[in-house]
């Protein structure tokens, strides 16, 4: 592996209407953070796993977004029910002693 | 809690100059600082971190930051910028090696020829 890779690039999706995103990190790389950035701003912080277990989530990971990951490799996001405010790009990144590396994300636009 | 602040919504600097762009934060602990770049519709590309030691870091396509300490500033800079170092520019902070990062607003970077 030569990078985080994360799928799909682009998701144009109606609203009301539920959508899921993948993050492969680094095979080595136990740790993997899910953010999401709007224009204009910093990324935020909404989840964290080491390995399989899901370690910290952030209030804006309200119920409608679900994050797994099975057997501690992949990732999934899903969000349920989308809503226009939730139009922003999701980063994955991953980690395993110190640093992080970032995927290329996935910007979502809800119409 | 902690928090970073750039205060620069935008720097604007002609190309073979020195470039800074400013980064204050508050963190309970020892502080761990990153630097990333962002292009358009990309994701974040690191350029430095501070974890402990000498408080001037080196990074990656001739960036450098300084750690002070008492005026809880990490401020990045670049001797001779580019235009192709146009992009921007965020600093992070976490209070361990592993945890969350929180990041500041971004600072836009515009080189001009």
């Amino acid at each position: 592996d030569t990078g985080v890779s994360q799928d799909p690039r682009h998701k144009i999706t109606k609203r009301g209407q539920n959508v899921t995103f993948r993050c492969d990190p680094i095979s080595e790389h136990n740790r993997l953070y899910w953010y999401r950035q709007t224009l204009g701003q910093g990324p935020e912080f909404l989840t964290y796993f080491q390995n399989e277990a899901q370690l910290e989530k952030s209030r804006l990971l309200s119920d409608r977004f679900s994050a797994e990951r099975p057997k501690g490799s992949f990732s999934t996001l899903e969000i349920q029910r989308t809503e226009q405010g939730d139009s922003a790009m999701y980063l994955c990144a991953s980690s395993r002693t110190r640093g992080y590396t970032f995927g290329s994300g996935t910007r979502l636009t809800v119409v | 809690a902690q928090s970073v602040a750039q205060p620069e919504d935008q720097v604007n600097v002609a190309e073979g100059n020195p470039l800074t762009v400013k980064c204050t934060y508050s963190v309970s602990g020892n502080p761990y600082l990153f630097w990333y770049v962002q292009y358009p519709n990309r994701g974040l590309q690191f350029l430095l971190k501070y974890i402990t030691g000498d408080n001037l870091v080196k990074g990656s396509y001739g960036f450098e930051a300084e750690f002070n300490k008492s005026q809880t500033s990490f401020h990045l800079k670049k001797p001779s910028a580019l235009v192709s170092d146009s992009a921007l520019y965020f600093c992070a902070v976490s209070d361990n090696s592993w945890g969350k990062l929180q990041f500041g607003a971004g600072t836009q970077v515009v080189v001009t020829p």
